[in-house]
């Protein structure tokens, strides 16, 4: 079973703060790693790709991989109220895009 | 959301009734995908397309059939609707399936009753 798995929180955290999202998946041969914001009652919206281990950073946001402990993260800095929102973590090989169940972050003013 | 469009939006139905949900794109784009979600299981994929009559399973395409016969159209049909169906459909769209991501479309909110 190709899983790929998310704390459903809620987060919370303080305006201004940095949000921590944590992913993990078990199909080792995903190839390319994404995260997309979900507003309530919408659709899910990409705001992050990453293919290669290491850091990929876009204004706020930042995306972390770790092929080898199949872990994916997400950083978003300086965080807003207009940042609360659920946060899907998706593994893609092919035609293969699994996603997480996803994150609830709640950014309080 | 830009190129994509799904219809209906909302549609309640009986069960054991025939229903068919339209993706419609206008960025000429090959790929196309539907997908339900539900709560605790995330995005879940019922069956993609891959061309004009192209089209495969995914992971939860029991009772669904897909029909393409346009690029730019992508049918979804519950043959006899169940309960269990309930849900919120996605489709999504991408251009190219290795490192690019989908664009989705607003979803439509099945009931059935």
């Amino acid at each position: 079973q190709k899983e790929v798995e998310q704390n459903s929180g809620p987060l919370s955290v303080p305006e201004g703060a940095i949000a921590s999202l944590n992913c993990t998946y078990s199909d080792r041969v995903s190839q390319s790693f994404f995260w997309y914001r979900q507003y309530s009652g919408k659709s899910p919206e990409l705001i992050m790709s990453i293919y290669s281990n290491g850091d990929k950073e876009d204004g706020r946001f930042t995306a972390q991989l770790n092929k080898a402990s199949q872990y994916v993260s997400l950083l978003i800095r300086d965080s807003q109220p207009s940042d609360s929102a659920t946060y899907l973590c998706a593994a893609h090989n092919n035609n293969d895009m699994r996603f997480g169940a996803g994150t609830r972050l709640t950014v309080k003013p | 959301d830009a190129g994509i469009t799904q219809s209906p939006r909302h549609k309640v139905t009986e069960t054991g009734t025939p229903v068919t949900l339209r993706c419609h794109q206008t960025e000429n784009h090959r790929y196309m995908y539907w997908y339900r979600q539900d709560p605790g299981h995330g995005l879940r994929l019922i069956h993609y397309s891959y061309g004009v009559k192209d089209t495969d399973k995914g992971e939860v395409s029991d009772g669904y059939s897909v029909s393409r016969s346009k690029t730019e159209d992508f049918l979804l049909t519950l043959e006899s609707a169940t309960s269990s169906q309930t849900s919120v459909y996605f489709c999504a769209i991408t251009p190219r399936t290795d490192n690019y991501g989908y664009t989705f479309g607003s979803g439509t909110r099945l009931t059935v009753v």
